[in-house]
C-alpha cells in the first residue's frame, strides 16, 4: 500500500493563479481531510469528506473548494491564490469504522509546500 | 468556535529528563488523538483515547484523558534524542461524529544529549 499520496511536493504560484492539489489514498478509507499548517498554529482543518459525494467545511474553508467523486481521491482547489495561502498542506484519511471500536487514526500524506508570491 | 489549547509551546530538556505536554478543549470531546511530527515530516499517529479518565501507556509515553473529556496530557519518561519533534493533540468534538478534528498548536520538544 502506498498509503496517502500528495502531488505536487512543492509549488510556487503568483497571486490570482488557480491550481489543484491532488490527494489519493489506497486504503479504502471513507473519511478524508485537508489541513494547512502554518508556523506556531498547528494544523487547521480546511475541508473534510465523510464519503464519496459528501463534503463539508472545516475551520478555514474560504478560498478553497473540494469535491469527492471517488473514495480514493480528494483534490483541493485554490480558486484565486493569495499570499495568505502560503502554507504546507496535508491531506489525511481515516478508516472511520462506526461503533464503539471506531478508529479516529488519521494517516497523513507527505504534504505540499505552497508559496504564493 | 471550538478551540484546543496546548501548552507549553516549546520545551527544552536534557536527555534523561521527563517531559509533559497538556491539552485543553473549550468543549467536551468524543475522543482525543496524539500525533508526533518530526522536523520536515508529516504528523504520525501515536494513540487515541475515547473513555473518560482513560490512561494508556506506550513504553516511556503515558497518555491521559480527563474525567470531563475536555483535557489530556502526554508524559514522556526519561527523554531520548529520538523523542525530538512536535507533539500535537487533536480533539474530535462531540456531536460531529468525532472526525471533524481540531488540532492543538503543538509542543515542540528539544532534547539535549
Amino acid at each position: 500500500n502506498a498509503g496517502v499520496t500528495q502531488t505536487p511536493k512543492f509549488q510556487v504560484l503568483k497571486t490570482g493563479q488557480s491550481m489543484t492539489l491532488q490527494c489519493a489514498q489506497d486504503m479504502n478509507h471513507e473519511y478524508m481531510s485537508w489541513y494547512r499548517q502554518d508556523p506556531g498554529m498547528g494544523l487547521r482543518l480546511i475541508h473534510y469528506s465523510v464519503g464519496a459525494g459528501i463534503t463539508d467545511q472545516g475551520e478555514v474553508p474560504n478560498g478553497y473548494n473540494v469535491s469527492r467523486s471517488t473514495t480514493e481521491d480528494f483534490p483541493l482547489r485554490l480558486l484565486s491564490a493569495a499570499p495568505s495561502q502560503t502554507s504546507v498542506y496535508f491531506c489525511a484519511s481515516t478508516d472511520g469504522s462506526p461503533g464503539t471500536g471506531a478508529s479516529y487514526e488519521q494517516y497523513f500524506g507527505p504534504g505540499t509546500r505552497l508559496t504564493v508570491t | 468556535g471550538q478551540q484546543v489549547m496546548q501548552i507549553p509551546q516549546y520545551q527544552h530538556v536534557q536527555e534523561g529528563e521527563d517531559f509533559t505536554t497538556y491539552c485543553n478543549s473549550s468543549t467536551t470531546l468524543s475522543n482525543i488523538q496524539w500525533y508526533k511530527q518530526r522536523p520536515g515530516g508529516h504528523p504520525v499517529f501515536l494513540i487515541q483515547l475515547v473513555k473518560s479518565g482513560e490512561v494508556k501507556k506506550q513504553k516511556r509515553l503515558t497518555f491521559q484523558f480527563g474525567e470531563a473529556k475536555k483535557n489530556s496530557s502526554l508524559h514522556i519518561t526519561a527523554t531520548q534524542t529520538t523523542d525530538v519533534g512536535t507533539y500535537f493533540c487533536a480533539g474530535g468534538p462531540q456531536g460531529t461524529g468525532g472526525f471533524k478534528t481540531i488540532f492543538g498548536a503543538g509542543t515542540r520538544l528539544f532534547v539535549k544529549a
